[in-house]
């Protein structure tokens, strides 16, 4: 089965410095990887996303995250954080065709962005 | 393009009364459906995903039922709702010939249950 950990429920940072919200997971098999987006009272939206190729992913917003495969790791990065950034971020993973057909969801991160 | 719609948006209901969201995919066909839930300050719990018409997996046994009678139309529903089932109820698809699985949220309903 596969499970994702995403490491930090909260993270306080000033308008216009660097964060990194982690995500780790575990598989036995190839996995796909999605960060999500949602701000108070909407839906999820997707912010980037790793299927193959190269580790490192730029998505939305001038987000990126880097698929380490040895550490089972998915960071999201970004190098200058807005106010309009805060909102509650999630981690997925998917298994693609083996096993059932839907994501697996971490606990999620809340991102405070402060003036 | 596809879109994805849900309704209504918000909803305050009574215990013990019965609850039917509604939730329709546009733009595409033969979608893979699912919902969601979330209560207050908790992060997302898969209740039930269709892959196909008349097709529904549940993931937590609880007070909840879902059915699909359209091809793009995903219900859920309840006989008599509880106080925990309050919370955030998000519709989801994807597409079935993807193996991927990426996932395209709908707005949500806001269900508090009184």
């Amino acid at each position: 089965a596969q499970s994702v950990t995403q490491l930090d429920s909260q993270v306080p940072v000033f308008e216009e410095a660097p964060v990194e919200l982690r995500c780790n997971y575990s598989s036995s098999v190839s996995v796909y990887l999605f960060w999500y987006v949602q701000y108070p009272n909407q839906g999820l939206q997707l912010l980037l996303k790793y299927l193959s190729g190269s580790t490192l992913v730029k998505g939305i917003n001038g987000f990126e995250a880097e698929f380490n495969k040895s550490q089972t790791s998915f960071h999201l990065r970004k190098p200058s954080v807005h106010i309009s950034d805060t909102a509650e971020y999630f981690c997925a993973v998917s298994q693609g065709d083996t096993g059932r057909r839907a994501l697996t969801f971490g606990s999620g991160t809340r991102l405070q962005v402060q003036p | 393009s596809q879109t994805i719609h849900q309704w209504p948006a918000t909803l305050v209901q009574p215990v013990g009364s019965p609850l039917s969201l509604e939730c329709t995919v546009e733009g595409t066909s033969n979608p893979n459906l699912y919902w969601y839930r979330q209560a207050a300050g908790r992060g997302l719990q898969l209740l039930f995903y269709s892959v196909g018409i008349g097709q529904i997996s549940s993931e937590v046994p609880q007070n909840l039922s879902a059915s699909r009678p359209q091809d793009r139309q995903f219900i859920l529903s309840s006989k008599k709702l509880l106080l925990s089932d309050s919370g955030f109820y998000l519709c989801a698809w994807s597409e079935s010939a993807s193996s991927y699985n990426e996932q395209f949220f709908g707005p949500g309903t806001r269900l508090t249950v009184l």
